[in-house]
């Protein structure tokens, strides 16, 4: 069956820091790995994903992730922080066949001025 | 900027009622799909459409749940009997192509509250 696993319930950083939030999955064959993020009283937004091919990817925003096979993770990124970036983010896997979506639970980043 | 729009943004109903959601997908798009949040919990998949007919349900989906395509822009979710624990945030969403690798866009949610 597949699952994600985000790790981390809150991250904190500071404004001008790199952060990271924590994505790991299971899924039988190639993964389908997307990133989407909720502000308050919203819908999610796409923010990127990962087919194939190389395992840096860029998206909305400056953020970026990177898929690690062998770790089984794609972690969120982005160098430098801005307060606006708080809100929730999810992690996403698809297999192969599959139409569904299995998101993690979630992980509430907190920028700090 | 295409979107998926949803409505109403809020749904208050009586435990037995029966409600229907209602989404408008982006326009081009041919496959949609309901998931839905309730609070404090992860988003959870309930049914993927397509070309009139159901693709992929979850254990969620039960008999209670419905989807339509009325017409050319609409795609809606039934619950027959509205219970407590159907109190969640809804979600609709659509995508250009089943195939997996494509990305599924999500409206703003209907918030159902069922009392």
């Amino acid at each position: 069956a597949q699952s994600v696993a985000q790790p981390e319930d809150q991250v904190n950083v500071a404004e001008g820091n790199p952060l990271t939030v924590k994505c790991t999955y299971s899924v039988s064959g190639n993964p389908y790995l997307f990133w989407y993020v909720q502000y308050p009283n919203r819908g999610l937004q796409f923010l990127l994903k990962y087919i194939t091919g190389d395992n840096l990817v860029k998206g909305s925003y400056g953020f970026e992730a990177e898929f690690n096979k062998s770790q089984t993770s794609f972690h969120l990124k982005k160098p430098s922080a801005l307060v606006s970036d708080s809100a929730l983010y999810f992690c996403a896997v698809r297999d192969q066949a599959g139409t569904a979506l299995i998101f993690g639970k979630g992980t509430t980043l907190s920028v700090s001025s | 900027e295409p979107e998926v729009t949803q409505t109403p943004s809020h749904q208050v109903t009586q435990m037995g009622q029966e409600v229907i959601l209602r989404c408008v997908p982006i326009s081009n798009h041919l496959y949609f799909y309901w998931y839905r949040q309730i609070l404090g919990q992860k988003v959870e998949f309930l049914v993927s459409f397509y070309n009139n007919e159901i693709s992929e349900k979850s254990e969620i989906f039960d008999d209670q749940f419905s989807v339509e395509r009325p017409d050319g822009s609409n795609f809606t979710l039934k619950i027959r009997s509205t219970k407590l624990e159907d109190s969640a945030m809804y979600f609709c969403a659509s995508s250009g192509m089943r195939l997996a690798r494509d990305t599924q866009y999500f409206g703003p949610g209907t918030r159902l509250t069922v009392l």
